[in-house]
């Protein structure tokens, strides 16, 4: 089935340092992302969303990039912390289906 | 405002048994989706309710259904439960379709 999915399955990173966090997208009529936060034995928070018209944009020391030409969409953390250890989604709305369909999700493990 | 309120967030069920899940979305938000998520399969969509119609349906077998009321909150049921269905169930909502979706914590369905 359709699906969106991440290069990496755990990342590890040390505390302090810059995540990067990564997604592949299926379907060039997708035109909305967001990338979602969920620790454990939570529902996912909502972090960032961007739409197609863009190719970046920030938030509180999180950054989302968006290269349509690769179907491509990154995470970017600042100064990562321990409170950001978690699993981080992206999902991607097909223009006209309002269907999200999320990835399979990346585990970020901050060390001290 | 209140954030999307799931009951109950723990159950045990028996196989064959059915289960019904209920979901008070954000107040205003008009619609209501529903997620099964396993570590096998991540997050997989199960559907979409916008003023009490469903508007989207994953790929799940029938003894899945859901249901929304006239004041937005939504019920879903799971008929002749299997060993298979144990998963957390999440509920979202966003003001309309399409919207970001804003996640509540979750139902964990245990079948036994």
């Amino acid at each position: 089935g359709e699906s969106v999915g991440l290069h990496l399955p755990t990342l590890s990173v040390q505390e302090g340092d810059n995540s990067i966090i990564n997604c592949a997208y299926s379907n060039s009529a997708s035109d909305y992302f967001i990338w979602y936060k969920q620790e454990s034995g939570k529902g996912p928070q909502f972090i960032i969303d961007i739409r197609s018209n863009m190719d970046k944009r920030q938030g509180q020391r999180v950054t989302v990039l968006l290269n349509k030409t690769v179907k491509h969409l990154s995470l970017q953390i600042a100064a990562t912390q321990p409170g950001d250890s978690a699993v981080y989604f992206c999902a991607e709305i097909i223009s006209g289906t309002y269907k999200y369909i999320f990835g399979t999700g990346t585990r970020l493990k901050v060390l001290a | 405002k209140a954030g999307v309120t799931q009951t109950p967030r723990y159950l045990i069920k028996t196989r064959g048994q059915q289960v019904t899940l209920s979901c008070s979305p954000i107040s205003g938000h008009r619609s209501v989706s529903w997620y099964q998520q396993t570590p096998g399969q991540g997050l997989q969509f199960l559907f979409e309710y916008f003023s009490e119609t469903q508007r989207n349906k994953g790929n799940f077998p029938g003894r899945f259904s859901g249901r929304q009321f006239s004041n937005s909150r939504s019920e879903m049921n799971v008929s002749t439960l299997e060993l298979g269905d144990s998963a957390l169930y999440l509920c979202a909502s966003s003001p309309r379709t399409g919207n970001t979706i804003y996640f509540g914590e979750g139902s964990w369905l245990t079948v036994v």
